[in-house]
């Protein structure tokens, strides 16, 4: 089945760099690769997404970037901020083409924008 | 508008009690699913329902039950708790059910002694 796996699992910054986090997938059948976070006590929060058709997405501050010869993709977050600390999940989705759609997450990375 | 809902927040169970957690959601979605969040290891599908009146099991459904109630509610129970259960839980619901965006609650925190 699906594996994922995540990297660094901590991130510490300095408020305006920049923070990347990487992950791989085994499957070469999933398609939909979408990125989480998280804050203190909440539920996941979807921030980013990118179809396998696409090899980048940008939305203001964050990007992801997906390289399905390698299996992986990466989350760029650029100019962090205090409030960008959280814990990010990467996870991969193949679109089962049923009702059902089988999301396999990685274990999380904690990043930390210290001020 | 309230997206998903999620109770209690927080439960503390003794070994052999059981429990249901409830969910519900109002954003009209199909699927809904029910996972177990543990330090370290992600986010792992415990039971889903991809539409009202299905349910089936995860990775890891064993000790769970679920029950789609209706269109809008799914609950979890656990019928004799467990420390290994001792988890954040989330539930989450999904419009198509085909490669769509996830929608999670708040969580419910469960120690189990």
């Amino acid at each position: 089945g699906e594996n994922v796996e995540q990297h660094p699992s901590t991130l510490s910054v300095q408020e305006g760099d920049s923070a990347v986090i990487k992950c791989t997938y085994s499957d070469s059948a999933s398609n939909y690769f979408p990125w989480y976070k998280q804050e203190l006590g909440k539920g996941p929060q979807l921030i980013i997404d990118i179809r396998s058709n696409v090899g980048e997405k940008k939305d203001q501050r964050i990007a992801v970037t997906l390289n399905k010869t390698a299996k992986h993709f990466s989350l760029h977050i650029t100019e962090t901020q205090p409030e960008d600390s959280a814990v990010y999940f990467c996870a991969a989705s193949m679109g089962m083409g049923t009702s059902y759609d089988k999301v396999i997450f990685g274990p999380g990375t904690s990043l930390s924008v210290i001020p | 508008n309230a997206g998903v809902t999620q109770t209690p927040k927080f439960q503390v169970l003794k070994t052999g009690q059981s429990m249901t957690l409830q969910c519900a959601q109002d954003m009209n979605h199909n699927s809904m699913y029910w996972y177990r969040q543990d330090p370290g290891m992600g986010l792992r599908l415990i039971y889903y329902s991809a539409s009202e009146g299905t349910t089936d099991k995860g990775e890891v459904p064993n000790g769970y039950n679920v029950s789609r109630l209706n269109k809008r509610e799914f609950s979890l129970r656990l019928e004799s708790a467990a420390p290994s259960q001792t988890s954040v839980y989330f539930c989450a619901s999904e419009f198509a059910g085909v490669v769509e965006t996830q929608y999670f609650g708040p969580g419910t925190r469960l120690l189990v002694l």
